[in-house]
């Protein structure tokens, strides 16, 4: 049971256009969201997050969008810049698991063309 | 301010022989997660662990894996007996204890059993 989505597996995007990764969670009771960005035999890189408090957070390029009613968040890069190529992770951790442990999506490979 | 710490970063062993995974969390970090990173997939929670207890092992294999965290010294995912089936990435990830935080991860361990 996938409760985190990233059903794009690929992306590509000019150089300087804006890039959007979407992400879709099942389960109510996540309440914290974050985005993470990954190079090929490297960790995950925090990237941004949000609380389900708020529906936007706004970090230099990038902008966390979260839409609760409709299960759904997304992932705005503007402008995309070639260090942006990687794959893009999100994940959701919820408060009545009792501990912070993430639940993460299949990724998006994105690719910036210059 | 030295960031989640793993080795070996690369390991080869052969079916049978046990593996041992090392990690240290960024300083002032006392909640450490273990997960694993099939090829082409995301990564799957393994194991949350606090200083000497073992706080959730909902996504540990039933047989062969163990992990700790001692009062002293890394973190340590135990793989007895490897199969093919284990080679994977393994990421160490280390957060402070505070509601909403982020979690921080380590360069990984590649397991590769032959």
């Amino acid at each position: 049971d996938q409760q985190v989505k990233q059903n794009s597996p690929s992306l590509s995007v000019q150089e300087g256009r804006i890039s959007i990764l979407n992400c879709d969670y099942t389960n109510s009771m996540f309440d914290y969201f974050l985005w993470y960005k990954k190079y090929p035999a490297e960790g995950p890189t925090f990237l941004i997050s949000i609380s389900s408090i708020k529906d936007k957070n706004e970090d230099g390029r990038f902008t966390v969008f979260l839409n609760k009613s409709a299960k759904h968040l997304s992932l705005h890069i503007v402008p995309s810049q070639p260090g942006d190529s990687a794959v893009y992770f999100c994940a959701a951790s919820g408060s009545d698991f009792g501990n912070e442990k993430l639940t993460f999506g299949t990724g998006t490979r994105l690719t910036i063309i210059p | 301010n030295a960031g989640v710490m793993q080795n070996p970063r690369h390991l080869v062993r052969r079916r049978g022989q046990e593996a041992r995974l090392r990690c240290s969390p960024m300083k002032g970090h006392s909640h450490v997660y273990w997960y694993r990173q099939l090829p082409e997939e995301g990564l799957k929670f393994m194991v949350y662990l606090q200083k000497e207890n073992i706080i959730d092992e909902s996504g540990m294999p039933k047989e062969r894996f163990s992990a700790e965290f001692p009062k002293e010294g890394p973190s340590i995912l135990r793989i007895q007996q490897v199969v093919r089936g284990d080679s994977a990435a393994y990421f160490c990830a280390s957060s402070p204890p505070d509601r909403f935080y982020t979690q921080y991860f380590g360069p990984g361990t590649r397991l590769t059993v032959l």
